[in-house]
């Protein structure tokens, strides 16, 4: 079967360093995604990995490596803002974008 | 905003009803998509749309049943429901070929009684 893993909560402070990992068995594999999903809110991309390695977006960096069948998602300076569900997703349908997504990791930024 | 809207934002059925659920995207994408988002469990990829024509169907009841009438539009049909349908469905959106980014609705919070 299709599966992801990530860890389902992390807890960190203001201003901290986070990384959620995600591990992944799938039958294809067209790119590792990351999301963010505020409480009640609608899932937001944050990054993209087609390739192995690493990617920076500000304070959020994503990796990955498709050897292991692993990557993460770095966020730097946490902040308060930051509190949400992150999803690791994996594309499988090539062009039209088809993804399987992970369970969620739920992240409380405390003061 | 995410240029992807869907309504209702809330619906409550009995499970004889019959209802709709409608997306609609304003941002030029060719593919839309249907989730289904319940408590503890990740999003499920239900049904895909890419230039209009469905390419998956993740054995999906048939109690749901999707609609794309043009790119920008698709409806989620839902009839003789069961309480384990309630959820939060998502509508998304893409453009085909970019590197998996898509674009979510707010969805809809379904309770079926």
């Amino acid at each position: 079967g299709q599966s992801l893993e990530q860890p389902s909560e992390v807890t960190a402070v203001e201003g901290a360093i986070v990384q959620i990992n995600c591990t992944y068995q799938t039958s294809g594999f067209y790119g590792l995604s990351w999301y963010q999903q505020h409480d009640g809110g609608a899932p937001t991309f944050l990054s993209y990995n087609g390739l192995d390695g690493l990617e920076e977006t500000g304070r959020f960096s994503s990796f990955l490596s498709r050897s292991d069948s692993y990557g993460y998602l770095l966020l730097q300076e946490l902040q308060m803002k930051d509190s949400a569900s992150y999803f690791c997703a994996v594309g499988y349908g090539g062009a039209t974008n088809k993804l399987i997504f992970g369970t969620g990791t739920l992240l409380a930024v405390q003061p | 905003e995410t240029g992807v809207t869907q309504t209702p934002r809330h619906l409550v059925m009995g499970m004889t009803n019959k209802k709709s659920l409608k997306c609609e995207q304003h941002l030029g994408h060719n593919a839309m998509y249907w989730y289904k988002q319940s408590a503890k469990k990740p999003l499920e990829l239900m049904f895909v749309y890419s230039l209009e024509e469905r390419v998956e169907n993740n054995s999906v009841p048939s109690r749901f049943s999707p609609e794309c009438p043009n790119s920008s539009h698709l409806f989620l049909h839902l009839h003789t429901l069961q309480p384990e349908d309630s959820a939060l469905y998502l509508c998304a959106s893409s453009q085909v070929g970019t590197d998996n980014e898509q674009f979510f609705g707010p969805g809809t919070r379904l309770t079926v009684l």
